[in-house]
Parts: C-alpha cells; structure tokens; sequence
C-alpha cells in the first residue's frame, strides 16, 4: 500500500499567516486521486481539496492544493482562527486507499 | 450538505463483536459508495472496506478480510459495519464516509461527506 508522510507534524501561526503543508507519497501518485481533509477537534472529516488542486464546494479560496509525482502541498494563505485543525492527506487511486497521519494547525 | 448519521458509542469485551450502523439521506443511496474508515487513538486513518449498493459489491482491506462484514438495508438507506473478534487494538472512533460513484467499473473518488463518528471501546 502506498504510504503517505505528511510534515510538519505540528505548524503554529498567527491569523493572517501563510500555512504550507506537505504531503509525501511513497510512489507516484497520479494527480486526479489525491485529497486534502480538515479535521476540526471533535469532528469528523470535512473534504476540502480533491483531484490534488480541486476546491470542495463551499471551500474559501484561501485552500488551496497543489503537487505532483509524490509531493503533495496544502497553503491556506491567509490563516484564520477557526482554521485550528488536524490537516491530512489521502490517495485514492490505488486500493486501499491510505491517508497520511496529520498536521494539526496551531493558532498563536 | 449531506448528513451521514451514526449510531451511538459502544462498549464491548474482547471477543465479542460490534455493529455499528450509518444512516443516509434515501436520495443518494444508488449513487455513493459508503466506507468504513477508523481512527484508533494516535494513530491515522485506516480504511476498512466498503459497499457500493448499485452494483451490490463490497471491497475489504486485506487487514479486516474475514473480520468484517458491511451490509445495506435499502428500505432504511441505512449501512452496518460489523467488526467480530474485538481486541482492544480495535477501540477507536469509526466513521462511515460518501463516495460518489461515476462510471462502470466505478472511478475513484474522494470522500466527499463524512458520519460524525462511533466510538467503540473493547475493554474487559
């Protein structure tokens, strides 16, 4: 199974600051399967980036993904308070699918 | 926005076995697959399996294979996972997830709608 490390494991910053999440897969990964997630404590997952570059609907275009190959990146451009949240990765085009382990956004 | 909703927290013993059920709006039954993904205490998000009704057909990962069984009750738009021979590496919170189907076989898909979660603790 393909495994995804994503880094940093803990990113902390204040609102208005530029967030980059990295997402590194184990082989390549075609582009068209590969999403971001937003996991807010105590909630389920919210699908936020799909198709590597695709925002979910009602996602603020301050999301955005990008990547290739087996390098996968999350910015959130401008960082706001609620965005406090466990962040994480998942292919889908090889069974089974597999997510990465997080990173959790701390808010200053 | 689609609301998954899953039964409550359960606690159960070593060796037993739980289900745990997801109820979906009726419309979307024919057109999702629904998974079962858990997330046991710090650890990632581990996909257990999944059932597609339209084509009646169930995929497991090889690590639940013969462990898991995942049904679908139509009339309920209702989905159940059931998990036997519970050890407690199995307490974790686990969530079913929507993903849309398109084409034959089906295209891969995000999850695009998420249950809010069951917790299920195996403690003796």
């Amino acid at each position: 199974e393909i495994v995804l490390t994503q880094s940093p494991g803990t990113l902390s910053l204040s609102p208005g600051d530029r967030a980059t999440l990295s997402c590194r897969a184990g082989q390549t990964v075609s582009t068209t399967y590969f999403a971001w997630y937003q996991q807010k404590p105590g909630q389920a997952p919210r699908l936020l980036i799909y198709g590597t570059s695709r925002r979910a609907a009602g996602i603020p275009d301050r999301f955005s993904g990008s990547g290739s190959g087996t390098d996968f990146t999350l910015t959130i451009s401008r960082l706001e308070p609620e965005d406090l949240a466990v962040y994480f990765c998942q292919q889908y085009g090889r069974s089974p699918t597999t997510f990465g382990q997080g990173t959790k956004v701390e808010i200053k | 926005q689609v609301q998954l909703v899953q039964s409550g927290a359960e606690v159960k013993k070593p060796g037993s076995s739980v289900k745990v059920s997801c109820r979906a709006p009726g419309g979307i039954f024919n057109s999702y697959a629904f998974n079962w993904v858990r997330q046991a205490p710090e650890q990632r998000l581990q996909w257990m399996g999944r059932i597609i009704p339209v084509f009646g057909t169930r995929n497991f990962a090889q690590a639940f294979q013969g462990r898991v069984a995942i049904t679908a009750d139509e009339s309920t738009s209702t989905f159940y996972m059931e998990l036997s021979g519970l050890t407690s590496d199995d307490t974790a919170v686990y969530y079913c997830a929507a993903e849309r189907v398109t084409g034959t076989p089906p295209i891969p898909s995000s999850f695009d709608f998420w249950g809010q979660g069951s917790l299920v603790t195996v403690s003796s």
